[in-house]
């Protein structure tokens, strides 16, 4: 089975740009999250689709972040405008069996 | 909201000594899991803990769940330089999502 896949793998974008970043879950499940970790902190729940939609979007930070699941198949997570604070690596996951959740490789998002 | 305090931030040890990390929720727990990142890469799902008291074991390592369900350790026998990365507990209130709210992670440096 195919594993959680992202990209890009690394973005680097000047403050005020508009970033866009996917994530392509494994098919067939209907779950997925949105993760974040800012340098030195915690990995932080942004938000939490079922299928197409918003099960709980109480982790994202302000109105600049929007995510969207077309379809229920991938995802999308874009940040508009950038500003210096976003920078951190941004991981989508998917709880499998018994809960413990699947991490994509993440990307790094550097704003600067 | 719930909060999960982990402790060391870091630990600098000698190969063959033994480490532990240490996490305390704020509030009880349904479950706990731990991941472990290695440099540049992604949470890895170690194991997940949901009985009070329950202790597991994975060759070297150790995992405890405390009797109350509000504090978890991560124990490593006489480590190896393999063991190197960012250790993170995650908990789950039980609230029917699989929302993870991690600890801030011990990075474990193994000194050859």
């Amino acid at each position: 089975e195919a594993g959680v896949t992202q990209f890009p793998s690394h973005s680097v974008i000047e403050k005020g740009q508009t970033v866009t970043l996917r994530c392509d879950p494994i098919s067939g499940h209907d779950n997925l999250y949105w993760y974040r970790r800012v340098m030195g902190k915690e990995i932080k729940f942004l938000l939490h689709f079922v299928k197409e939609s918003k099960q709980d979007e109480s982790g994202m930070p302000n109105n600049r972040f929007l995510a969207e699941r077309t379809g229920g198949t991938y995802s999308t997570l874009k940040v508009q405008p950038a500003e210096l604070e976003d920078s951190g690596v941004y991981f989508c996951a998917q709880p499998r069996g018994s809960g413990e959740q699947y991490f994509g490789p993440g990307t790094r998002l550097t704003v600067t | 909201g719930q909060q999960v305090m982990q402790i060391p931030q870091y630990q600098h040890v000698q190969e063959g000594e033994d480490f532990t990390t240490y996490c305390n929720s704020s509030t009880t727990l349904s479950n706990i899991q731990w991941y472990k990142q290695r440099p540049g890469g992604h949470p890895v799902f170690l194991i997940q803990l949901v009985k009070s008291g329950e202790v597991k074991k994975q060759k070297r390592l150790t995992f405890q769940f405390g009797e109350a369900k509000k504090n978890s350790s991560l124990h490593i026998t006489a480590t190896q330089t393999t063991d190197v990365g960012t250790y993170f507990c995650a908990g789950t209130d039980g609230a029917g999502s699989y929302q993870l709210t991690f600890g801030k992670g011990t990075k474990l440096s193994v000194i050859p």
